[in-house]
């Protein structure tokens, strides 16, 4: 257990639809960090929390949005799914904003049909 | 734009010997560099790093190389255990995008008993 908890899991959904994703930092961290490994994929940056801000974004869709709440946890939000939405959506958190010091949730396997 | 690239997608190799794993780069920005190890139905775990201003950096079994010259670098598991088996990610950052890592697509080590 890396202390990083993302929910659900597993997520299967049909074009169209929204989805949220949650994601509970390490206690203690103040960054969160959301990416995405769409199949035989690295891990695209999609969007950084730090205590609460926005600080960083990549190349997030229009369509996706997220947030870090005063508890620290964070939440996805996927809107007007497509199939090419489909993969792994990872959280991370760290204490400071810097490379060091990652931890990686489980994931949570998205499935659009 | 592949700014990270791990050109072999699978490495096999006997127990006991030496897994090296590449890495190149073409963002001369990059100034920080990580590997990380992924089982499945995992995050991502951190392995080891190095700042652009060392070549060398050494854990246990684990040594980072890095070749600024060459945009290159590469880890060395000796000597390989079958625990090793994994999918390993290269991944850079650039002080000036603060936290945001650029992963490469992932290679799949198999370390055979």
């Amino acid at each position: 257990d890396s202390g990083v908890t993302q929910t659900p899991k597993h997520l299967i959904t049909a074009t169209g639809q929204r989805v949220t994703l949650r994601c509970s930092p390490r206690s203690g961290d103040l960054s969160v960090y959301w990416y995405q490994q769409s199949l035989d994929q690295g891990l695209q940056f999609l969007i950084q929390y730090y205590n609460g801000e926005e600080r960083a974004k990549g190349n997030i869709l229009e369509r996706f949005s997220a947030q870090q709440f005063p508890d620290l946890h964070s939440e996805l939000n996927l809107s007007s799914l497509e199939l090419g939405d489909s993969a792994l959506y990872f959280c991370a958190s760290s204490v400071a904003p810097g490379p060091e010091g990652y931890t990686f949730g489980s994931g949570t396997r998205l499935t659009v049909v | 734009d592949q700014q990270v690239k791990q050109n072999s997608p699978s490495l096999s190799v006997q127990e006991g010997r030496i897994s090296i794993l590449n890495c190149d780069y073409t963002n001369s920005m990059f100034d920080y560099f990580l590997w990380y190890k992924k089982y499945p139905a995992e995050g991502p775990t951190f392995l080891i790093s190095i700042s652009s201003i060392k070549d060398k950096n050494e854990d246990g079994r684990f040594t980072v190389f890095l070749n600024k010259s060459a945009k290159h670098l590469s880890l060395h598991i000796v000597p390989s255990q079958p625990g090793d088996s994994a999918v390993y990610f290269c991944a850079a950052s650039a002080g000036s995008s603060g936290s945001r890592l650029t992963f490469g697509e992932g290679t799949q080590l198999t370390v055979n008993p």
